[in-house]
C-alpha cells in the first residue's frame, strides 16, 4: 500500500498565478479530505468528498479555491489567483469513515511570492 | 461549535523522565477523539482513537486516556525518538464528519 500520494512536494510560484495541487487516495477509502496547516491556524479542513461528491466546503476561504475528484482515485484543489497569503502545507487525507483514523499525505508544501 | 484545546504548547523533557500531554475538548455527541503524531516535513501520523469515557489505549510508551471533557497522551520513558509535534481531534455528531484538530503540543526529548 503506497499510502496517500500528493504532488507536488513543493511549489513555489508567483502572485496571481494557477496552481494545482494533485491528490492520490488509498484505494477503497471513500472519504478524501484536503487541509491546510499554517502555524498560525494549524490545520483546517477545506473540503471533503464522499464517494467523490463534495460534502463540506464551507472551509475553503473564497472562491479563488476549487477542488474536484473526478474519480475514486484522484483529487485536485485549484488556487487561482494565488496570492502570498495562500503559503501554506496543503494535505490530502483519506479514510474508510468518517470516524475512523485518516491517513495523511505527505503535504505540498506551497509558496507564493 | 466544537473545540479542541492542547496543553502545553510546548514540552522539553529528559530521557525517560516521564509526562502527560492534555487535550481538552467540546463537542456536541462525541463519535471519536484521535491523537497523530507528526514529524518536522511530514503529515500527521494516526497514533489512536477513543470512544467513550473511560477508555484507554497503548502504544509503546504512549498512552491515551479519554473523559467526558478532556484527553490525555500520556508519554512513559520517553526515548529522543519521541519528540515531534502530537495533535488531538474530535470528530462530533453535529459536524457531518470532520475532524476539528487541536494546535498541537510539541515534545522535545533530550537525550
Amino acid at each position: 500500500d503506497a499510502g496517500v500520494i500528493q504532488s507536488p512536494r513543493h511549489e513555489v510560484t508567483e502572485m496571481g498565478q494557477e496552481v494545482t495541487l494533485r491528490c492520490k487516495p488509498i484505494s477503497g477509502h471513500d472519504y478524501l479530505f484536503w487541509y491546510r496547516q499554517t502555524m498560525m491556524r494549524g490545520l483546517e479542513l477545506l473540503i471533503y468528498f464522499n464517494n467523490n461528491v463534495p460534502i463540506d466546503d464551507s472551509g475553503m476561504p473564497e472562491d479563488r479555491f476549487s477542488a474536484k475528484m473526478p474519480n475514486a482515485s484522484f483529487s485536485t484543489l485549484k488556487i487561482q489567483p494565488s496570492e502570498p497569503r495562500d503559503s501554506a502545507v496543503y494535505f490530502c487525507a483519506s479514510s474508510l469513515k468518517t470516524y475512523y483514523g485518516y491517513t495523511f499525505g505527505s503535504g505540498t508544501r506551497l509558496t507564493v511570492v | 461549535e466544537d473545540q479542541v484545546t492542547q496543553s502545553p504548547e510546548a514540552l522539553r523533557l529528559q530521557e525517560g523522565e516521564s509526562s502527560s500531554l492534555n487535550c481538552s475538548y467540546t463537542v456536541s455527541g462525541l463519535r471519536g477523539l484521535f491523537w497523530y503524531r507528526q514529524d518536522p516535513g511530514k503529515g500527521p501520523e494516526f497514533l489512536f482513537t477513543l470512544y467513550s469515557a473511560g477508555e484507554e489505549k497503548e502504544k509503546e510508551r504512549l498512552k491515551a486516556t479519554l473523559t467526558k471533557k478532556e484527553s490525555f497522551l500520556h508519554i512513559t520513558a520517553p526515548k529522543p525518538e519521541d519528540s515531534a509535534t502530537y495533535l488531538c481531534a474530535v470528530h462530533g455528531s453535529g459536524n457531518t464528519g470532520k475532524l476539528i484538530f487541536g494546535q498541537g503540543t510539541t515534545l522535545q526529548v533530550k537525550p
